[in-house]
């Protein structure tokens, strides 16, 4: 039973590129949250994903970050235009479907480290 | 707002002996209270989780304790070995939000 899975887990882009991160969720999980790590520092949550839809995305910069989860296929943490405040880890955690008003347990993968040049 | 406060920042202890980890949040709703390790170059780990209509969890060398009224849980840990050392992250949940909220987390060191 494979856990959450993150790809690349290392990525170096330099000033001004384009980072793409992938996360793959437990299986039989829906909902997806990816989370921010600086050096030395706790998670900050960033976005909130469901199939197709945003849930939450209060945790997200409002310019060059984006997050999507397709029908089919990866959620997709998308950083334009990258620049050295952005070099982090990034994690993606999974869980199944919130039941009711509870909140659901999360599980991470072993996240993405990127380093901006 | 949504805060949550985690102290010590670092705690070494001698092997054998046991670990107590403080965490502090700031929203009396908050209902949803886990704890997860985190090892060198590694994803967080869940290791135990607690919601709030319990008091208390244990498994084996792990528990948690949690006041409402005090607002603040603690993660104790039993018996220490090497392997135990490594960041630990507590967190809660937020007026009913799914994200989480980490703690600064604390770097705990086993000494043999």
């Amino acid at each position: 039973n494979a856990g959450v899975m993150q790809n690349p887990r290392h990525l170096v882009r330099r000033r001004g590129q384009e980072a793409r991160l992938r996360c793959s969720p437990m299986k039989g999980h829906s909902h997806v949250y990816w989370y921010r790590q600086l050096p030395e520092e706790g998670l900050k949550f960033m976005v909130y994903l469901q199939k197709e839809n945003i849930i939450d995305e209060s945790g997200m910069p409002k310019e060059r970050f984006s997050a999507e989860f397709p029908k089919e296929g990866p959620s997709i943490l998308r950083i334009q235009q990258v620049v050295r405040g952005d070099s982090a880890a990034y994690f993606c955690a999974s869980s199944p479907s919130p039941s009711g008003a509870s909140t659901d347990t999360q599980y991470f993968g072993p996240g993405t480290r990127l380093t901006v040049l | 707002g949504e805060n949550v406060e985690q102290h010590p920042s670092t705690l070494s202890v001698q092997e054998g002996d046991s670990a107590v980890i403080k965490c502090t949040y700031s929203d009396s709703a908050s209902n949803y209270f886990p704890w997860y390790k985190q090892e060198l170059g590694k994803g967080p780990q869940l290791i135990i989780d607690i919601r709030s209509n319990v008091g208390e969890k244990k498994d084996q060398r792990i528990a948690v304790t949690l006041n409402k009224t005090a607002k603040h849980f603690s993660l104790h840990i039993t018996e220490t070995q090497p392997e135990d050392s490594a960041v630990y992250f507590c967190a809660a949940t937020f007026q009913g939000a799914q994200k989480l909220v980490f703690g600064q987390g604390t770097r705990l060191t086993i000494n043999p």
